[in-house]
């Protein structure tokens, strides 16, 4: 059972470029998320699909980007990178309210 | 934005023994829910509540939903090694997990 599965694990990217986090889920759930995670701090929202063309802003979407063209693909997208996106995401999905499934995240390092 | 305390920040027991560890708030929540994340990986899903005044077991792990629906307490029975991990409460305003707020964890470590 793959469930939530997200690529790459780890990256380095320089100031000012750019990338995306891939995030796929077999699981055939409508909504699925994405989420930062920093030392010492919870989890906070970046963005968030209720279905396949729908995508809405979470807590903290500034530098980012989301596109929702399946049920089973939510990629995130990084413009302009910036030291303050140094993070690990996590991208995760449900069917019922907070019964998220995540995946085992993606660190990114921004120098 | 809704804010959880979730305390201790961290805390080191001996194997066998009790865990426990809270979340407030100044907010009342609909749902409360306990992840456990491990080293590297992403956070699990251990125990939903859904209704204030809710005690619920999963094997070791016992939570609660505070009466007042502002607070959640999760108890673990006889640690083991395998406890070690980061412990997240979230608490639930809606009917979307886009409306959780999460806590910032407590850090269990268990000496052998």
């Amino acid at each position: 059972n793959a469930g939530v599965t997200q690529t790459p694990k780890f990256r380095i990217l320089k100031i000012g470029q750019s990338m995306t986090l891939q995030c796929t889920q077999d699981m055939n759930h409508n909504y699925m998320y994405w989420y930062r995670q920093d030392p010492g701090m919870g989890l906070k929202l970046i963005y968030y699909s209720v279905g396949a063309g729908i995508t809405d802003k979470g807590e903290v979407p500034n530098g980012y980007n989301v596109s929702r063209s399946t049920t089973e693909d939510f990629p995130l997208r990084l413009e302009l990178a910036a030291p303050s996106q140094t993070s690990v995401y996590f991208c995760a999905s449900d069917t019922g309210p907070g019964e998220l499934f995540f995946g085992e995240g993606s660190r990114l390092t921004v120098l | 934005g809704q804010q959880l305390n979730q305390s201790p920040q961290s805390m080191f027991i001996q194997e066998g023994e009790d865990v426990s560890m809270n979340c407030t708030s100044s907010s009342i929540f609909n749902t409360w829910l306990w992840y456990k994340q491990d080293p590297g990986e992403g956070p699990v899903l251990l125990i939903a509540l859904y209704k204030a005044g809710e005690l619920t077991s999963n094997g070791r792990l016992t939570a609660q939903f505070g009466i007042t629906r502002k607070d959640s307490f999760l108890n673990i029975s006889a640690s083991i090694p395998s406890d070690v991990g980061i412990y997240f409460c979230a608490g639930g305003s809606g009917a979307g997990s886009y409306q959780l707020t999460f806590g910032k964890g407590t850090k269990l470590s268990v000496i052998p």
